[in-house]
């Protein structure tokens, strides 16, 4: 079946460096992929539309500036956050779709900031 | 505003027995339902589904049940099994490419 691999799974980097997480969806095209964030004890949260070509489409109160969403390709978004800072530190879920299969999660990342 | 709820933030069964866990919703306009299971450190993995043209979906142990008139629904699990342990999304969307929108989750131990 679908599958979307995310890379890395786990990254620690100090505050004020910037850390790329790239979404990967290896047997199909996703014109549209989603990038979600998941406090702790608390459920997954969209961040924003990743849409091939064109510029992401943001949620209410994600800083686009601060988390920078590239949709190069029709298999490939990346998630740059930039200046991280230690409440910066969650996991991160990409996820994307085929034309009529359901929405596939990557494994996510959980992003460190010391 | 949640638009979609599971009250439940955990579960406990015993092996063998029946799991039931329930997810309600506030938002008329969605017409496809997901389940999505979650260990720790991973991405959620996709369950079961269920279109709101139908009220119940099943696949192996897995049944998914839709009461749309009450915008309710619940994932049974039977017979309940130690591996079944993990974190349970309800999903819910609007259809086309919208996003999902997911619940807090609950957290089902299943108990030998």
């Amino acid at each position: 079946g679908a599958v979307v691999s995310q890379h890395p799974s786990r990254v620690i980097c100090k505050s004020g460096t910037s850390v790329k997480i790239e979404c990967r969806s290896l047997d199909f095209q996703a014109t549209t992929m989603f990038w979600y964030r998941q406090f702790p004890k608390k459920s997954l949260m969209l961040m924003a539309t990743s849409n091939e070509g064109s510029k992401a489409t943001y949620e209410q109160g994600v800083e686009k500036d601060k988390f920078l969403i590239n949709h190069a390709s029709l298999t490939l978004s990346t998630l740059t956050v930039t200046s991280a800072h230690p409440e910066d530190s969650s996991f991160y879920i990409c996820s994307a779709r085929g034309n009529s299969s359901p929405l596939h999660f990557g494994n996510g990342t959980r992003l460190t900031v010391t | 505003d949640q638009q979609v709820k599971q009250n439940s933030p955990s579960l406990s069964v015993q092996e063998g027995r029946i799991s039931i866990l329930n997810c309600d919703y506030t938002n008329s306009m969605f017409d496809y339902f997901l389940w999505y299971k979650k260990y720790p450190a991973e991405g959620p993995t996709f369950l079961i589904s269920i279109s709101s043209i139908k009220d119940k979906n099943e696949d192996g142990r897995f049944t998914v049940f839709l009461n749309k008139s009450a915008k309710h629904l619940s994932l049974h699990i039977v017979p309940s099994q130690p591996g079944d342990s993990a974190v349970y999304f309800c999903a819910a969307t609007a259809g086309g490419n919208t996003p999902l929108v997911f619940g807090k989750g609950t957290r089902l131990s299943v108990i030998a």
